[in-house]
């Protein structure tokens, strides 16, 4: 049973550019979560998407937007990428409202330059 | 404001020596507290899920507890293979978001 599979696992972009990271839920989720963990801290809640819809979004910027695949995949896009943005990029999946923990990917790296 | 305070940030025990992790938080409606384990370079692990005062979960050297307050994470005779940063979480109100704290970083030397 596959869990949760994210990538790439690192990428390097300089200021000013796109990314687009993707993330494949756990096996049976229909609901995925996106987190920034900066060096050091926890991660903060970007979005979550379900029924390809964000349900619910955290204090980011406009930047950061994301989509949700009929196959319950997903991405995260930001856009005009600055220095700040340098962080691990982690996906979790769960059950839409469940309080069942959320299961994490193991994240995509990206660093600005 | 919702908001997870954990306390210490960093915790150095030696092998055998037994300690607690705290997590304090202020949220409305809460509905779930959770403990994660992150390695280095990895994803949050799921180790436990608590949902009402006086609740406890036990998993080998492991005991979560619940209060209305806080949440206590404690390592009994901690071995080298515990060393890791974890994290408490916890999910409040509608919506599905984690309100996560900044981490305890655990080494425990042999």
């Amino acid at each position: 049973d596959a869990g949760v599979t994210q990538s790439p696992t690192h990428l390097i972009k300089t200021r000013g550019q796109q990314v687009t990271l993707r993330c494949s839920p756990k096996s049976g989720h229909d609901t995925v979560s996106w987190y920034q963990q900066a060096l050091g801290q926890g991660p903060q809640f970007i979005f979550q998407y379900y029924e390809e819809e964000e349900r619910q979004r955290g204090n980011f910027p406009d930047r950061f937007s994301g989509h949700q695949f009929p196959n319950y995949s997903s991405e995260l896009n930001v856009n005009a990428l600055l220095l700040g943005d340098s962080a691990l990029y982690l996906c979790a999946s769960s059950l839409f409202l469940s309080n069942q923990p959320q299961h994490f990917g193991d994240g995509t790296r990206l660093s600005i330059l | 404001e919702d908001q997870v305070t954990q306390s210490p940030e960093a915790l150095r025990l030696q092998e055998g020596e037994s300690s607690s992790l705290n997590c304090s938080y202020t949220v409305s409606g809460l509905r779930g507290l959770f403990w994660y384990r992150q390695d280095p370079g990895k994803g949050p692990e799921f180790l436990f899920t608590l949902y009402s005062a006086g609740e406890e979960k036990e998993k080998e050297r492991l005991k979560a507890t619940l209060t209305k307050k806080e949440s206590f994470l404690h390592i009994t005779a901690p071995k080298p293979e515990d060393s890791a940063t974890y994290l408490c979480a916890v999910q409040a109100g509608q919506g599905g978001k984690l309100i996560f704290g900044q981490g305890t970083e655990l080494s425990v030397k042999p």
